[in-house]
């Protein structure tokens, strides 16, 4: 049983590129999130999404776009990647709210934007 | 607003007990939750206390919830070196979708 799956776990940009990061979750979790983790900031929320075809800003969204074209898969784009977005990403799932809410994380990506 | 917060660090010797605090702002929020995150990993669901229940003892976990002051605590007895990690509080508004986590404490265990 996998979890939630982020690729890639490293990736070095140089500013202006743009990658996407993947996160894919085999628990038919309807919930998924984007966070990243910066030092002394704890986790902040970039988007999420409660189900397939809709997505939601959160904390921290610009700069940042996001789509959940099924339900297993979360995508996170950064179209022009600037410095500021160095970060550890965490990809997270959830089964809906009515339940304990427990979220699921994978093993972070960690982005560094030269 | 929405916010949660906690010290960012905490040192306890080996043997004895660790107590984390947290204070959050929504009283609406149905689950509080403590996460561990060890380094190099994601963080994992340590323990959840539901918001009509005053303790929860898990093993050598205890959890605390004043709702009056709305203040969560985990106590960890017999803190040993795997314990070593940041632990992140987190609430539930009910009126969101969202979990909302502190900055995390990051708990050092001396020799």
């Amino acid at each position: 049983n996998a979890g939630v799956t982020q690729t890639p776990k490293f990736r070095v940009l140089k500013t202006g590129q743009s990658m996407t990061l993947l996160c894919a979750q085999d628990m038919n979790h309807e919930y998924m999130y984007w966070y990243r983790q910066d030092p002394g900031m704890g986790l902040r929320l970039i988007h999420y999404s409660v189900g397939e075809g809709t997505t939601a800003k959160g904390e921290v969204p610009d700069g940042y776009n996001v789509s959940r074209l099924k339900k297993q898969n979360f995508l996170l784009g950064l179209e022009s990647a600037a410095p500021s977005q160095t970060s550890v990403y965490f990809c997270a799932s959830s089964y809906a709210k009515g339940r304990t809410g427990e979220l699921f994380f994978g093993e972070g990506s960690r982005l560094t934007v030269l | 607003g929405e916010d949660v917060e906690q010290s960012l660090f905490l040192s306890v010797r080996e043997g004895d007990s660790s107590v984390i605090n947290c204070t959050y702002t929504d009283s609406s929020s149905t689950y509080l939750y403590w996460y561990k995150q060890e380094p190099g990993a994601g963080l994992q669901l340590l323990t959840y206390i539901f918001s009509n229940m005053d303790m929860k003892q898990d093993q050598r976990l205890t959890v605390l919830l004043n709702k009056k002051d709305k203040h969560l605590s985990l106590r960890i007895a017999d803190t040993q070196t795997g314990d070593s990690a940041i632990y992140f509080c987190a609430e539930t508004p009910n009126r969101d979708d969202k979990i909302i986590f502190g900055k995390g404490t990051r708990l050092h265990i001396l020799p």
